[in-house]
């Protein structure tokens, strides 16, 4: 069974900081992962979807890399902002087309 | 908005009511989803219809009932609720023939039952 392990489980910075998101899956069997925004009381926001063949994809001040062969991607977020205050979703697509999400990790921004 | 619609955003029912919620999407996609999200807890998948087909987390209560007329449209049907199934309710849509493509949710229903 599939496990997606997201650390760390909240963070905390100032401004103007760079930072960076871990996600970790046991079943490297997968065909894609993405990550996702969540703001309070919200659906999600898809933020980048890397392919199982892709090491990184880039959106603005978003890079996610993968790392298939060890089960690890990050979400590397540049130049933070108040605004980007929200938890952050990692899933993985797998076995049975079935989506696995992670904890998240929510991040809070401080002006 | 997303392509994923869910009505209603709110909802607030008794345990004896029976209530549903529904969800739209127009992205030509072929499988929606049902996930039920608490309070710290990981997004659970409820149902999925794939191709017309469904499949269902066996831990899923029978109080709740997925129906999916077409391809664009899904609904969860809900009858005699429990408080702890108070939650946000998401819907989403992915291509399921293409393993490539992601999902897109919608903004989701938060339930509460009292």
């Amino acid at each position: 069974k599939q496990e997606v392990t997201q650390i760390p489980a909240a963070l905390s910075v100032p401004e103007g900081e760079n930072l960076v998101l871990n996600c970790s899956f046991t079943d490297s069997a997968i065909y894609n992962l993405q990550w996702f925004r969540q703001d309070p009381g919200k659906g999600l926001t898809s933020l980048l979807l890397i392919q199982s063949s892709q090491r990184e994809q880039t959106s603005g001040r978003l890079n996610a890399s993968l790392d298939k062969s060890s089960g690890r991607s990050t979400l590397y977020i540049a130049a933070s902002q108040p605004g980007d205050s929200a938890t952050y979703l990692c899933a993985v697509r797998g076995r049975g087309n079935m989506l696995t999400f992670g904890g998240g990790t929510r991040l809070m921004v401080k002006p | 908005e997303t392509g994923v619609t869910q009505t209603p955003r709110h909802l607030v029912m008794g345990m004896t009511n029976k209530k549903s919620l529904k969800c739209e999407q127009h992205l030509g996609h072929n499988a929606m989803y049902w996930y039920k999200q608490s309070a710290k807890k990981p997004l659970e998948l409820m149902f999925v219809y794939s191709l017309e087909e469904r499949v269902e987390n066996n831990s899923v209560p029978s109080r709740f009932s997925p129906e999916c007329p077409n391809s664009s449209h899904l609904f969860l049907h809900l009858h005699t609720l429990q408080p702890e199934d108070s939650a946000l309710y998401l819907c989403a849509s992915s291509q399921d023939s293409g393993q490539n493509y992601g999902y897109t949710f919608g903004s989701g229903t938060r339930l509460t039952v009292v």
